[in-house]
């Protein structure tokens, strides 16, 4: 069964400044997809950024980007230029890339990082 | 595109009573979608994976019979809390299922008195 571990119960950051949030997980998959969600307050979850495990470039989407290492499974979000809007609770989360079966798409979620964002 | 919503975003019920929580899909069709279970503060915990058209396959622990899944339709499912008790009280998401992606409902808390 995959883990994904999430070390960091809390993080904190000035508004402006960057800050990484990191993520480790456990696999005997080669094809896999990883995720970033962002939970704030009204604890709407919301996709913040998808890796797929077969490609070697790095996503990012506009302040937000990771740094993906396959083979030291490791997964950190990085935020540049935080804003109090970013504020929430982030959880890394794995999916398994294989096809069909009753559980075809289930994610399996870290335990959550509560970000802090101080003006 | 792809909203999901869930009904009732809130409620409170008496112990022993059963309460219905809907998830729908808006936009699109989901021929598989998710239910969870957050506590404060936590992750959120896989409690089943709902298929339409056949039945829920549930998570290690998660009792069958307490927690009722119905996937009647392609933009519906159902999880009703049977003869709750105030251990149940927590915030349950659903989420659904649109090709490669899983787009999450606002969650309904559920307070059981």
């Amino acid at each position: 069964a995959q883990t994904v571990t999430q070390s960091q119960p809390e993080m904190s950051v000035q508004e402006a400044e960057t800050v990484t949030l990191s993520c480790t997980y456990d696999t005997s998959e080669s094809d896999y997809y990883l995720f970033w969600y962002k939970q704030p307050p009204s604890r709407q979850m919301i996709l913040v950024i998808r890796q797929e495990a077969y490609k070697q470039q790095n996503a990012t989407e506009n302040r937000f980007s990771v740094n993906f290492q396959k083979a030291a499974k490791s997964f950190s979000l990085k935020i540049s230029d935080s804003q109090l809007g970013d504020a929430a609770m982030y959880f890394c989360a794995y999916r398994s890339a294989g096809a069909g079966g009753t559980s075809y798409g289930k994610l399996t979620f870290g335990q959550g990082t509560i970000l802090t964002v101080h003006p | 595109g792809a909203v999901v919503s869930q009904h009732p975003s809130r409620v409170i019920c008496k112990s022993g009573t059963s309460v219905k929580i809907e998830c729908r899909s808006l936009d699109f069709q989901a021929t598989t979608m998710f239910w969870y279970r957050q506590f404060p503060k936590q992750s959120l915990m896989l409690m089943a994976t709902s298929n339409e058209g056949s039945k829920a396959t549930y998570e290690q622990g998660v009792e069958k019979d307490k927690f009722l899944i119905n996937h009647a339709s392609l933009t519906l499912s159902t999880l009703t809390v049977t003869s709750a008790h105030p251990e149940d009280s927590s915030f349950y998401i659903c989420s659904a299922r649109r090709v490669h992606e899983q787009y999450f409902g606002p969650g309904t808390r559920l307070t059981v008195t």
